[in-house]
């Protein structure tokens, strides 16, 4: 069983929607999880980072996180064509001190 | 402020020949991590460069190895190629050790022919 899990996609979205992005994790010690972009042939981006709790909001992104679920979650308010990405959701894991890296879920927002 | 930098972008090898990698960190950022990326395998954390000390390693056989140098600027090497070892490598800074926010390179293509 993978460690950090997402549904590979492609999530197809149309322009203007929301877009919604899961993951699971398996290391119930884990207190830190990001979520980040990759443009096709780009190096990750760092979009969002939460360690508590509950939501957390920046601009169009919302980061929602369920620790007892271990359940992680990135919303996309108002998709663009500029959102079509792999999304990577990243998970720091306590037990073995490294940040693991789920499959991403790749999402295709159409005009 | 400068992003992190890789050196090379692309390169291309033959099984058996080995090759070095190399990454320059964030301005004040002191560790260093790498990570190997494949369409098979996705992100792979490979190890972990904190003052010259390497902190953590991930589950990659010995012919992966890497260092730290005093301007944290990093290497890794690899040898003895294999066609398997094809990848995206990816370094990533943090300010400190088993720091939560990495911030990546472009990173290096490497082909193995």
């Amino acid at each position: 069983q993978k460690e950090v899990e997402q549904n590979s996609g492609p999530l197809s979205v149309p322009e203007g929607a929301i877009a919604s992005l899961n993951c699971t994790y398996s290391d119930r010690g884990s207190q830190s999880f990001f979520w980040y972009r990759q443009y096709s042939g780009k190096s990750p981006e760092l979009i969002m980072s939460i360690y508590s709790n509950g939501d957390k909001e920046d601009g169009r992104f919302t980061a929602q996180l369920n620790k007892a679920s271990q359940y992680v979650s990135l919303l996309i308010r108002d998709s663009q064509p500029s959102d079509s990405a792999t999304y990577l959701c990243a998970v720091w894991e306590a037990a073995g001190n490294k940040l693991t890296f789920g499959g991403g879920t790749r999402v295709l927002v159409k005009p | 402020k400068a992003g992190v930098t890789q050196t090379p972008r692309y390169l291309i090898k033959t099984r058996g020949q080995q090759v070095t990698l190399s990454c320059s960190p964030i301005s004040g950022h002191r560790s260093v991590s790498w990570y190997q990326q494949t369409p098979g395998q996705g992100l792979q954390f490979l190890f972990e460069y904190f003052s010259e000390t390497q902190r953590n390693k991930g589950n990659f056989p010995g012919r992966f190895s890497g260092r730290q140098f005093s301007n944290s600027r990093s290497e890794m090497n690899v040898s003895t190629l294999e066609l398997g070892d094809s990848a995206l490598y990816l370094c990533a800074s943090s300010l400190q050790a088993s720091s939560y926010e990495q911030y990546f390179g472009p990173g290096t293509r490497l082909t193995v022919t």
